[in-house]
């Protein structure tokens, strides 16, 4: 079965330092990766998607995420991170273990940005 | 383009009653998801609509029922509401695609409260 796990539920930063939101997945094959941002009553937004053309892979915002098959990892990284920034940050796999592809969801991390 | 809408935003209803949530998908998706997100955790799949049919399940007993139109507009049911079913639901729309990387695109959600 497909799983995620978001090493912190909450994180912590200054305006303009580095933003590192850590994603753990397990697979049984070749996976399909997203970061997913939730505003305050707002909908999902995808950030960016790993689908095994690239392992680095460039989303919105600014944000980017590493696919490290060795770490059986998706980190999110941002280089300086905005006030407009704070938000739940979900890493999530596509499962297609019932035939056709469902989301699955980590825990969430919550990502607090200071001035 | 309207994006994913859902109504309503807000509901509240009591115990044991029966409700009934209503998603409209982005233009030119035919397949549509429906998630629960409880507070502080990340969303669960409920099930998965195309062509009019279910075509996935999660793991949510069978007070949790659906439909899908021919407009691919879809309704999620739940009847003989519980306290534990207080949550967020979210609708999701894709393209009826097999791929494993296709993008689903979230509505805002309808939040409800069971009192």
């Amino acid at each position: 079965a497909q799983s995620v796990t978001q090493l912190d539920s909450h994180v912590s930063v200054s305006e303009g330092t580095p933003v590192l939101l850590r994603c753990n997945y397990s697979s049984s094959y070749s996976p399909s990766l997203f970061w997913y941002v939730q505003h305050p009553n707002k909908g999902l937004q995808l950030l960016l998607k790993y689908t095994s053309a690239a392992t680095l892979v460039k989303g919105i915002n600014g944000f980017e995420a590493e696919f490290k098959k060795s770490e059986t990892s998706f980190h999110l990284t941002k280089p300086s991170a905005h006030m407009s920034d704070a938000a739940e940050y979900f890493c999530v796999v596509s499962d297609r273990s019932g035939g056709y592809n469902k989301l699955i969801f980590g825990a969430g991390t919550r990502l607090a940005v200071h001035p | 383009d309207a994006g994913v809408t859902q109504s309503p935003t807000h509901l509240i209803k009591t115990r044991g009653q029966q409700v009934t949530l209503r998603c409209s998908p982005k233009s030119g998706h035919d397949t549509v998801s429906w998630y629960q997100q409880a507070l502080g955790q990340g969303p669960q799949f409920i099930f998965q609509y195309y062509e009019e049919e279910e075509r996935q399940r999660g793991n949510f007993p069978d007070r949790f029922s659906g439909h899908q139109f021919p407009n691919y507009s879809s309704e999620l049911n739940v009847n003989a509401l519980l306290l534990g079913d207080s949550a967020l639901y979210l609708c999701a729309s894709s393209l009826g695609s097999l791929q494993a990387h296709t993008e689903a695109f979230f509505g805002q959600g309808t939040r409800l409260t069971v009192v």
